[in-house]
């Protein structure tokens, strides 16, 4: 069975700050790893995902993510944060059990970032 | 069309009444799901479709009834609903590849209140 553990459940940064929301998972496959962002009463928009390939992925909003096997983490980064980013985020794994797990995405309990000004 | 829709936004709704939600999707998607999302939690998955047939229950009560007419759309009907079933209702659909490299994209979702 595939888990995920956001270690952050909140996250204050003041504007222009980098940031980093952490992410670890565990699973006994192969996994994919995305990063979901929601905005107050809204629904869940994909920031980057991870399917393969490259280990540093890049998404929207200036966000990026690496994925690190050995560590089992996939944090997600930005360099410098707008007002705007303040949201709940959250990560997110599927793995490549197969059969009867597909289109279960299993969410780590979210970070809510706060940015001030 | 890039966008899943859902509909009513709000709902409000007695026990003893019977509604449904609507979710729309024209993506050419053949994969949709029902997350509920209660406040400050994460989505919990209720229910896959996969070409148009029910291929994940998550163990949901039976008050929560879904329905996939088409593969662009899909229905949740509600039946004496519990005031604990009050959330916000996602709905998702993703291309249905092989293996499990999908991306789901979300709605806004519904948030119920039930009374």
């Amino acid at each position: 069975a595939q888990s995920v553990t956001q270690l952050d459940s909140q996250v204050p940064v003041f504007e222009e700050a980098p940031v980093e929301l952490r992410c670890n998972y565990s699973s006994s496959v192969s996994v994919y790893l995305f990063w979901y962002v929601q905005y107050p009463n809204q629904g869940l928009q994909l920031l980057l995902k991870y399917l393969s390939g490259s280990t540093l992925v890049k998404g929207i909003n200036g966000f990026e993510a690496e994925f690190n096997k050995s560590q089992t983490s996939f944090h997600l980064r930005k360099p410098s944060v707008h007002i705007s980013d303040t949201a709940e985020y959250f990560c997110a794994v599927s793995d490549d059990a197969g059969g009867t797990s597909y289109g279960k995405l299993t969410f780590g309990q979210g970070t809510i970032l706060t940015v001030h000004p | 069309d890039t966008e899943v829709t859902q509909t009513p936004k709000h709902l409000v709704m007695g026990m003893t009444n019977k509604k449904s939600l609507k979710c729309e999707q024209h993506m050419g998607h053949r994969a949709m799901y029902w997350y509920k999302q209660k406040a400050k939690k994460p989505p919990e998955l209720m229910f896959v479709y996969s070409y148009e047939k029910l291929s994940i229950n998550e163990s949901v009560p039976s008050r929560f009834s879904p329905e996939c007419p088409n593969s662009s759309l899909l229905n949740l009907h509600l039946h004496a609903l519990q005031p604990e079933d009050s959330a916000l209702y996602l709905c998702a659909s993703s291309p249905r590849l092989a293996g499990n490299t999908d991306t789901q994209y979300f709605g806004p979702g519904t948030r119920l209140t039930v009374l």
